[in-house]
């Protein structure tokens, strides 16, 4: 998976908990991006890091926040975790303005 | 606003015969177009890529065709096989942004 990891795999939380997910890279991209993964909705982009401490939103941003303190980690956070929110993240890196590597996904749940 | 758009959910072809997925788009602007192939539980891989100025980028049994005064593009798959079964995104490197997907099926 070029070198990505996300952790967790799989999570399951309840409503209103604040839920953060890790993305850690050993490729030193500068890009990293966060998309969501939901049926008829495609890959849907949510925010995205263009260097360290440089962020921005994406398509779906609302409800979530991010922070890169460093090159290899990328973090999606969920402030007050929502059932709307229940989906598969994944975290994607690109050296440049090109092709993005993804990694495994992140399954999470909100009950 | 969708950039880019796939508005086949899905496709159903059988063995050795071509897949055709299409994709729309409206910023004529984009510099170059990928497709990205997704299996379950997986992470999308990079299949294949065009830039604007190009109109048919070829590798293996994959082609793309970019047709710029319909903003449209295609990617050809041929022969087609079990293993393509898979779901198809299309995106550009302007926005980052992806098309709803393509679920593509190869009977055998």
């Amino acid at each position: 998976d070029a070198g990505i990891t996300q952790s967790p795999r799989h999570k399951v939380t309840e409503t209103g908990t604040p839920v953060t997910l890790r993305c850690h890279q050993t490729e030193n991209h500068r890009y990293m991006y966060w998309y969501r993964q939901d049926p008829g909705h495609g890959l849907r982009l949510i925010h995205y890091s263009y260097g360290v401490k440089d962020t921005d939103k994406g398509e779906v941003s609302d409800g979530y926040s991010v922070s890169r303190s460093k090159t290899e980690d990328f973090l999606l956070t969920l402030e007050s975790a929502t059932s709307s929110q229940t989906s598969v993240y994944f975290c994607a890196i690109s050296p440049g303005n090109e092709k993005l590597f993804f990694g495994s996904g992140t399954q999470l749940s909100v009950l | 606003d969708q950039q880019v758009k796939q508005n086949s959910p899905s496709l159903s072809v059988q063995e050795g015969r071509i897949s055709i997925l299409n994709c729309d788009y409206t910023n004529s602007m984009f510099d170059y177009f990928l497709w990205y192939k997704k299996y379950p539980a997986e992470g999308p891989t990079f299949l294949i890529s065009i830039s604007s100025i190009k109109d048919k980028n070829e590798d293996g049994r994959f082609t793309v065709f970019l047709n710029k005064s319909a903003k449209h593009l295609s990617l050809h798959i041929v022969p087609s096989q079990p293993g393509d079964s898979a779901v198809y995104f299309c995106s550009n490197n302007n926005d980052m942004r992806f098309g709803a997907g393509t679920r593509l099926t190869v009977k055998p």
